[in-house]
């Protein structure tokens, strides 16, 4: 248990649907970040959020939406995804101003697009 | 950040020490290492993170050579949770990660 949860833990959606992922967490992180790990690739930043502003974008195309209502929660949404999107969706926080020491996981949500 | 290089597996019996190495033969002089591992179906878990003088905490001990170009994690008594895939990152402090690489595949066996 890291203190980061995330919802659904699995989810499986068609191209046409609007999902949203869903990452919380307990630590008082001001730092919040998504991730995105596909089958036989390295884990790869997608957004960073610093006091719920976004500061990096690692060119993610547009049917990727973030939000980041406060400090303690982040969404990804979802919507007309393409079958390799298909991953495993992990959220992290950390403590401090543009990344910090070290970065607490969620367990991660395992995305299928069909 | 500076590149690093990680032999892709290594086993180790349990009860033994799993030394894991990490070339990073480029890196800058305020760049750290940092050490995480992932188990299977996991988020990465951060494990410990050094300059140049070696550290040790409750989970492992890493040994940073004189020169910095490479280093070493030391997991003292591998048990069978350990599993896992270890990843060496060099970074300046309070920067982002952008990838982890493809990490050093542990496997411990009874």
């Amino acid at each position: 248990e890291t203190g980061v949860t995330q919802t659904p833990r699995h989810l499986v959606m068609g191209m046409t649907n609007k999902k949203s992922l869903k990452c919380e967490q307990h630590l008082g992180h001001n730092a919040m970040y998504w991730y995105k790990q596909s089958a036989k690739k390295p884990l790869e930043l997608m957004f960073v959020y610093n006091f719920k502003e976004q500061t990096e974008n690692n060119s993610v195309p547009s049917r990727f939406s973030p939000e980041c209502p406060n400090s303690s929660h982040l969404f990804l949404h979802l919507h007309t995804l393409q079958p390799e999107d298909s991953a495993l969706y992990l959220c992290a926080s950390s403590q401090g101003s543009q990344g910090a020491r070290e970065q607490y996981f969620g367990p991660g949500t395992r995305l299928t697009v069909t | 950040d500076a590149k690093t290089t990680q032999p892709p597996s290594m086993d180790c019996a349990e009860g033994r020490a799993a030394n894991l190495p990490c070339n990073h033969s480029t890196i800058s002089g305020n760049e750290y290492v940092y050490w995480y591992r992932q188990i299977h179906s996991q988020g990465p878990q951060y494990i410990i993170h050094g300059l140049k003088n070696n550290e040790t905490n409750e989970m492992a001990s890493l040994i940073i050579t004189e020169d910095r170009k490479s280093s070493t994690l030391i997991l003292p008594h591998a048990t069978l949770r350990d599993t896992a895939v270890y990843y060496c990152i060099v970074r300046v402090e309070g920067s982002y990660i952008p990838t982890f690489g493809r990490g050093t595949s542990l496997i411990v066996h009874p």
